[in-house]
């Protein structure tokens, strides 16, 4: 099956510092990856989408500023919280979806990593 | 307005029992339903996957239904164990035509299995 890796699994950092989280696709080509944030006893909340090779498509009230997104390779994505504060203390999910749906190929289907557990101090 | 609405939002009951988890979605058309299982501090993991077309489908203990009449799906866990405490959370998805090719995620429900 489809596997999706994320590292690192957890990460503590001092306020103001930036974070970078990796997602990848081991054995297959994500041409689109979604960013995901948790918080507890909440639901999955889509961050953002990100197609290979294009910018990301940010959801309404996240700031792209702060939150840069790169997908420069069809098995990479990754995600940096900059100058972080406690308030994006928060679990990270990635997803990845093979094929383009632009062209009518490739399925829907989202493969998601373990997350991320990011606790800014 | 798409919404998916799951319930309750939180069950507890003993190992060895049944249980089913409901699923009200308003997301039409839609492509497929999944259950997912979210252990603490996990990404999500898909327990089942159900087209418009299908009513059923199981994964061992997990049996999915699908009602696309009332728009309602069930999961429903046999002879639960203690590792199946989690939150079960049911996304549907929009056809890959939609323009509005987010999928959508219930809220969850949290299982807690008690010996």
């Amino acid at each position: 099956g489809a596997v999706v890796s994320q590292h690192p699994s957890w990460v503590i950092c001092k306020s103001g510092t930036s974070v970078k989280i990796e997602c990848r696709s081991l054995d297959f080509q994500a041409t689109t990856m979604f960013w995901y944030r948790q918080f507890p006893k909440q639901s999955l909340m889509l961050m953002a989408t990100s197609n290979e090779g294009s910018k990301a498509t940010y959801e309404q009230g996240v700031e792209k500023d702060k939150f840069l997104i790169n997908h420069a390779s069809l098995t990479l994505s990754t995600l940096t919280v900059t100058s972080a504060h406690p308030e994006d203390s928060s679990f990270y999910i990635c997803s990845a979806r093979a094929g383009r749906l632009s062209t009518g190929r490739g399925t829907d289907t989202q493969y998601f990593g373990p997350g991320t557990r990011l606790t800014v101090l | 307005k798409n919404q998916v609405e799951q319930s309750p939002q939180s069950l507890i009951i003993l190992e060895g029992k049944n249980c089913t988890l409901q699923c009200n979605y308003t997301v039409s058309p839609f492509s497929n339903l999944r259950w997912y299982k979210q252990d603490t501090g996990r990404g999500p993991v898909s327990l089942t996957i159900m087209t418009f077309s299908e009513n059923t489908k199981s994964n061992g203990r997990y049996t999915a239904t699908l009602d696309a009449d009332t728009k309602q799906s069930s999961l429903h866990i046999t002879a639960s164990q203690l590792s199946d405490s989690a939150s079960y959370i049911c996304v549907v998805s929009p056809p890959l035509y939609s323009s509005a090719s987010k999928i959508i995620f219930g809220s969850g429900t949290r299982l807690s299995i008690r010996p």
